[in-house]
């Protein structure tokens, strides 16, 4: 049941852009992001509740596709603070995906 | 309180000990889960509680664990003989609604059996 994430590792220079993709073998009727820094707990980014809905926050983005039962993150002009490792999953917080881990380098 | 607090933060147990791990969720908080993480690995679900009604425990790899919440309020997870492949990074979280809704992760507690 768990989300399948695409890349695995992903290796940035600021400002470069990035996109994450998460793919579901069930129905997704919402899926939720979040983001783990090294020792630190996840914390939660965004969750999309509608087929085709996207969202928001600071310059990173995401949407949903209800019927192919996927996701993306994009990730613009991306920050430093931008590092760490992204897990997609269904809203329902129960499960995540395999995760991407993020490093972006000056 | 202000955050999702989990106690102890560390635990060393020698094989075959019962440990109970402690979660206190954000006051106000009607869902409560459960989770396991293994470096490198995201969160693996354990158990869901909605209120002190436990929800959901089809994570939960065997009969030696358990969870509760009995007040809807702070929730125990309790692993009774322990193994040594039971050690890991125990995390907690909660969220206001019924699913569907951000959650708040707690520090976690590191488990070593020995």
């Amino acid at each position: 049941q768990q989300p399948v994430q695409s890349p695995q590792a992903v290796i940035l220079r600021e400002g470069e852009d990035a996109v994450i993709n998460c793919s579901s073998s069930k129905a997704l009727y919402s899926v939720h992001w979040y983001r783990q820094k090294h020792g630190e707990a996840p914390v939660f980014l965004m969750i999309l509740l509608k087929g085709g809905e996207q969202k928001g926050h600071d310059k990173i983005s995401a949407s949903f596709n209800e019927k192919k039962q996927q996701s993306s993150l994009y990730l613009t002009a991306s920050q430093l603070s931008y590092s760490g490792t992204y897990f997609c999953g269904p809203g329902d917080n129960l499960f995540f995906g395999t995760g991407t881990r993020l490093t972006v380098i000056p | 309180g202000a955050g999702v607090s989990q106690s102890p933060r560390y635990k060393v147990t020698k094989r075959g000990q019962d440990v109970a791990l402690r979660c206190d969720p954000i006051s106000g908080h009607v869902s409560l889960y459960w989770y396991r993480q293994a470096l490198g690995q995201g969160p693996e679900f354990l158990t869901y509680f909605n209120y002190e009604a436990q929800q959901d425990k089809s994570g939960l790899p065997n009969d030696r664990f358990s969870a509760e919440r009995p007040e809807g309020s702070i929730s125990t997870l309790t692993i009774q003989r322990t193994e040594q492949r039971d050690s890991a990074m125990y995390r907690c979280a909660s969220s206001w609604g019924d699913r569907a809704t951000e959650a708040f992760f707690g520090q976690g507690t590191r488990l070593t059996v020995v």
